[in-house]
């Protein structure tokens, strides 16, 4: 089945441990992004790839890190986590041209 | 800049019509988006509109496109409690074909 695949789906930490939440998708797609969303303030773009080793920030890219070493996975890392990343987020991928990205379930992270 | 404004609750009687609407500024958007979110899970692309139509039909699902007005409509016939979801108004700049830009989401809520 094509999908988007985010682990984990609920994660609580404490301010300033390092964590790391992972992507991957089976669909050879090109293209990978992260999202967050919050009440009222919607889905906001927080980093993007367009292949492999090819990564840019998106809107809200501070306090998070991805890399792209493989075109499957795209991990978002935040290394000194605090309580404003407290959020719901996406991975998304899509190919090339393609219409519209394809999401994960989501990650609902809690940062205490 | 880029911005997609829509209205945050919608109620409608199980039967009628829900139309949800939409604006966005960005005149050179390529394709426009409804995605659907069920409670705890991700998003999903409901339909689309190339930027050069003024109207797609897909079953129960009819968008309206004002691109003079660069309004966007959604219109879900003989609504159904499983119509129960938050729908996002989407936007993909053009050139930006890593990004795609939410609004806030309508909260569509099913009255019996």
């Amino acid at each position: 089945e094509a999908q988007v695949t985010q682990n984990p789906r609920y994660l609580i930490t404490v301010t300033g441990k390092k964590l790391t939440v992972t992507c991957s998708q089976n669909m050879n797609h090109e293209y990978m992004s992260w999202y967050r969303q919050d009440p009222g303030l919607g889905l906001r773009q927080i980093y993007y790839s367009m292949n492999v080793e090819v990564t840019d920030k998106g809107d809200v890219p501070e306090g998070y890190k991805v890399s792209r070493k493989e075109k499957r996975n795209f991990p978002l890392i935040l290394e000194s986590p605090s309580p404003n990343q407290t959020s719901l987020y996406f991975c998304a991928s899509k190919v090339t041209g393609g219409i519209g990205y394809t999401f994960g379930s989501g990650t609902r992270l809690t940062v205490v | 800049g880029e911005d997609v404004e829509q209205s945050l609750f919608l109620s409608v009687r199980e039967g009628d019509s829900s139309v949800i609407n939409c604006t966005y500024t960005d005149s050179s958007s390529t394709y426009l988006y409804w995605y659907k979110q069920e409670p705890g899970a991700g998003l999903q692309l409901l339909t689309y509109i190339f930027s050069n139509m003024d109207m797609k039909q897909d079953q129960r699902l009819t968008v309206l496109l004002n691109k003079k007005d660069k309004h966007l409509s959604l219109r879900i016939a003989d609504t159904q409690t499983g119509d129960s979801a938050i729908y996002f108004c989407a936007e993909s700049p053009q050139n930006r074909d890593d990004k795609i830009i939410f609004g806030k989401g309508t909260r569509l809520h099913i009255l019996p």
